[in-house]
């Protein structure tokens, strides 16, 4: 069965320093693996996906990820943390097995100091 | 941008009573699901819901849930008889195909449970 763990409930960075959100996989399958964001009081929102295709995926927001699999991970980077990053960040695998779902992480909540 | 909107925002609603939780999914969306965060926990799967039938269905969702699209438009999940523990977010969302597909999620629905 599917699992995501995402490493680190919370992250603080300053402003204009590199954001890492750290997430791991495992899959009996070849993963479908998704980061979403949560604004306070909001749904959720694709920032990137990853199908297969390249392994360095460019989200929104200047967000990317880096699939790898010998690691089975799949970090969250942006280069520069602006306050409206924060946010609770969520990485998800689709379970390709049982009817889509996704199975979240426990989501690492990005807080971005001025 | 076409989005998934769910009704209402938030229900309180007494233990034991039936609530209905309203979704109306993307319009050419063919995959619909339901999912749950009770607060501070993870995002959970429910129920997942392809040609007017459950293709695939969590623990959670026991015989106290069930789905129904009623038409073309809306997409529900009742709760029969409301429980304490059943108060969390509840989130829908929809797809256009299946796996590899971007899931998107509605706002959500509070549901508080006296």
């Amino acid at each position: 069965a599917q699992s995501v763990t995402q490493l680190g409930s919370h992250v603080s960075v300053s402003e204009g320093a590199l954001v890492l959100l750290r997430c791991n996989y495992s899959s009996s399958v070849p993963p479908y693996l998704f980061w979403y964001v949560q604004y306070p009081n909001q749904g959720l929102q694709l920032l990137l996906k990853y199908t297969s295709a390249a392994t360095l995926v460019k989200g929104i927001n200047g967000f990317e990820a880096e699939f790898k699999k010998s690691e089975t991970s799949f970090h969250l980077t942006k280069p520069s943390a602006h306050m409206s990053d924060a946010a609770e960040y969520f990485c998800a695998v689709s379970d390709v097995e049982r009817g889509n779902k996704l199975v979240f992480g426990a989501g690492t909540i990005l807080r971005v100091k001025s | 941008e076409p989005e998934v909107t769910q009704t209402p925002s938030h229900q309180v609603t007494q233990m034991g009573q039936e609530v209905i939780l309203r979704c109306v999914p993307i319009s050419n969306h063919l995959y619909f699901y339901w999912y749950r965060q009770i607060l501070g926990q993870k995002v959970e799967f429910l129920v997942s819901f392809y040609n007017n039938e459950i293709s695939e269905k969590s623990e959670i969702f026991d015989d106290q849930f069930s789905v129904e699209r009623p038409d073309g438009s809306n997409f529900t999940l009742k709760i029969r008889s409301t429980k304490l523990e059943d108060s969390a977010m509840y989130f829908c969302a929809s797809s256009a195909e299946g796996y590899t597909d971007t899931q998107y999620f509605g706002p959500g629905t509070r549901l508080t449970v006296l």
